[in-house]
């Protein structure tokens, strides 16, 4: 059972317009949330985090949401640019999984020029 | 170059073959990781390493061998390789757990 759902294979959004992935997990143990953006051939590269103490963090064009009574996250980039397009990623980690990362399944976010 | 480092990136190998794949990072970061990535999963964590002569299983490591001798090297070994192992393998450190993990660039692994 997935404890961590990414549940949109792929997104298609406007350069400029605003991006919004989504991701919930069903461990209300999960502290800790973070977001990873992978392009081909390379590994994923962190892009933010979120601790569950918290409601939002903000990193420049990038944004985390957390909604701990849905067991949801969302990450909110805008606006989007065509160096966004990449596979992206949310993992979680709580004392239940030993602080180890439970990975989605991941979206891939496509920026149409 | 500071970083951590896969080799091979590629490898083509048969069912019942040893395979060994390398992970280096310079950092001196205490943790580290192994993944695989298969269609439709995201990263499944196979093996990690607290520091050096200590590791611990994770969500799937059948099949799978790990040692870590010294700080900057953990090794992934498949001692008779199957086709279900045909995946892309990603090795990861981090400073300490809860830390964010910095990834290399993948071997991708075909067994035929």
């Amino acid at each position: 059972d997935q404890q961590v759902k990414q549940n949109s294979p792929s997104l298609s959004v406007q350069e400029g317009r605003i991006s919004i992935l989504n991701c919930d997990y069903t461990n209300s143990m999960f502290d800790y949330f973070l977001w990873y953006k992978k392009y081909p051939a390379e590994g994923p590269t962190f892009l933010i985090s979120i601790s569950s103490i918290k409601d939002k963090n903000e990193d420049g064009r990038f944004t985390v949401f957390l909604n701990k009574s849905a067991k949801h996250l969302s990450l909110h980039i805008v606006p989007s640019q065509p160096g966004d397009s990449a596979v992206y990623f949310c993992a979680a980690s709580g004392a239940d999984s030993n602080y180890q990362l439970i990975w989605g399944a991941g979206t891939k976010l496509i920026i149409k020029p | 170059d500071a970083g951590i480092t896969q080799s091979p990136r590629y490898k083509i190998t048969e069912t019942g073959r040893q395979v060994t794949l390398m992970c280096h990072q310079t950092w001196s970061h205490s943790y580290m990781f192994w993944y695989r990535q298969d269609l439709g999963h995201g990263l499944r964590l196979i093996y990690y390493s607290a520091a050096a002569d200590i590791t611990d299983k994770g969500e799937v490591p059948d099949g799978y061998v790990v040692s870590r001798s010294k700080t900057e090297n953990f090794p992934l070994t498949l001692e008779s390789a199957t086709r279900s192992q045909t995946s892309v393998y990603f090795c990861a450190s981090s400073e300490s757990v809860g830390q964010p993990q910095h990834f290399g660039d993948g071997t991708r692994l075909s067994i035929l």
